[in-house]
């Protein structure tokens, strides 16, 4: 069955402090992830995208990085804002269809 | 360039009765998709449309409906509202639906409480 996990559902960091969401997936066949961030009360926002060729991939102090061999993704905050507070979702594409995690809900408290 | 924009953002309706949200893309964005995001269950997909055509369908009983008129904008119809329906339904378009550089850009979402 194809599905996305994240991990973990809910987390309180400081300002300043560095973090890392996770992401696993069963999608097969794979064809890319994206990072997305959601403020409360918006729409989501694409961080980045990687296929599966694509290791690494920084957007600012965003940093996502993919093993497709164990099919895990992570997100890395540097020097966390209290603006980073937000939803952050893993979604696995496999040709037209999408599926996504239920999301990691950051909170940074100064 | 203005974003994907959804009408109306907030809307409350009694169950049983029917319901249309309006979805307009950006433009030159073909692609157009409608997902349902409640706390419990995230973000679920329910159906794609590209050029007027409904591409791909998510697990959504009948009463959820859609379509795209020629100019891209898209609707979706809700009919005999139950209260589980009540959720955030988002909105996003893309060029083509299979963009991998540019992924889709979401709207702000219609937020529907079924009362």
């Amino acid at each position: 069955k194809n599905q996305v996990e994240q991990s973990p559902q809910s987390l309180i960091i400081l300002e300043g402090k560095n973090c890392t969401l996770q992401c696993n997936y069963t999608v097969s066949p794979f064809s890319n992830l994206r990072w997305y961030k959601q403020d409360t009360g918006r729409g989501p926002v694409s961080l980045t995208i990687m296929t599966f060729s694509e290791n690494t991939k920084s957007n600012g102090r965003y940093t996502a990085t993919l093993d497709a061999d164990t099919k895990q993704s992570s997100l890395h905050i540097t020097a966390s804002q209290l603006s980073d507070s937000a939803s952050y979702i893993c979604v696995v594409s496999s040709g037209n269809q999408f599926y996504f995690g239920t999301g990691t809900s950051l909170t940074v408290i100064p | 360039k203005a974003g994907v924009t959804q009408t109306p953002r907030y809307l409350i309706k009694t169950r049983g009765q029917q319901v249309t949200l309006s979805c307009s893309p950006i433009s030159g964005h073909r692609s157009v998709s409608w997902y349902q995001q409640t706390p419990g269950q995230g973000l679920q997909f329910l159906f794609e449309y590209f050029s007027e055509t409904q591409r791909n369908k998510g697990n959504f009983p009948g009463r959820f409906s859609g379509r795209q008129f020629s100019n891209s904008r898209s609707e979706m119809n809700v009919s005999t509202l139950e209260l589980g329906d009540s959720a955030l339904y988002l909105c996003a378009s893309s060029w083509t639906g299979a963009d991998l550089e540019y992924g889709y850009t979401f709207g702000s979402g219609t937020r529907l409480t079924v009362v």
